[in-house]
């Protein structure tokens, strides 16, 4: 069974710090996913890394892939308080009659003060 | 347009009632899910469906009953339910993930409250 851990489960920040939220998982995946959740929203889709050694970039936020070591990393360049949410990361499973579905971890909670 | 749209947005019912959650996408997904997420949780995976067909059922209690009319439609009907199914239901589509370079997309989901 897949397992998926990310770390850390709550961050408090300065606005201008950087900082990485980190997630490991239990099983050979070749993609991973990142979400956003706003409270009391659904989850808007951040980033699809899709293979080893992926990194990709929007506005403050980068996230990257090691397929080799299952972690990927999220980073947060000179946080602002717009990017206060909770942060899911999400490797997909896929069965054996490729009927697949994505496993959460249990959300990294951001929270940026001004 | 990626949207997926969920009606409705809120939904109050007693524990005799018979109400349903509706999804629908135009993306052309071929794969629909349905999700529960309890406060300061991740989403749970309680459905799949792949080509109109059910694919996964996460064990799920048979007071909840999916249904898929088309390719486009997705719907969850709610029977008899318990206070602690009060949740947000989530509905996502998404190409099937092996064989995409896309990812799974959320609609608002429908925030149920069982009295």
């Amino acid at each position: 069974e897949l397992k998926v851990e990310q770390n850390p489960l709550f961050l408090s920040m300065q606005e201008g710090k950087n900082y990485t939220i980190y997630c490991n998982y239990s099983t050979t995946s070749d993609r991973l996913y990142w979400y956003r959740q706003d409270p009391g929203k659904s989850l808007e889709s951040l980033f699809v890394l899709l293979s080893n050694g992926a990194v990709k970039q929007e506005g403050r936020l980068m996230a990257s892939l090691d397929t080799k070591a299952r972690l990927s990393t999220l980073h947060i360049t000179a946080a602002v308080h717009d990017l206060s949410a909770t942060y899911f990361c999400a490797p997909p499973r896929v069965g054996v009659n490729r009927d697949d579905k994505i496993i959460f971890g249990k959300g990294t909670r951001l929270h940026i003060l001004p | 347009d990626t949207e997926v749209t969920q009606t409705p947005k809120h939904l109050v019912m007693g524990m005799t009632n018979k109400k349903s959650l509706k999804c629908e996408q135009h993306m052309g997904h071929r794969a629909m899910y349905w999700y529960k997420q309890k406060a300061k949780k991740p989403p749970e995976l309680m459905f799949v469906y792949s080509y109109e067909k059910l694919s996964i059922n996460e064990s799920v209690p048979s007071r909840f009953s999916p249904e898929c009319p088309n390719s486009s439609l997705l719907n969850l009907h709610l029977h008899a339910l318990q206070p602690e199914d009060s949740a947000l239901y989530l509905c996502a589509s998404s190409q099937k993930l092996a064989e995409s370079t896309d990812t799974q997309y959320f609609g608002p989901g429908t925030r149920l409250t069982v009295l």
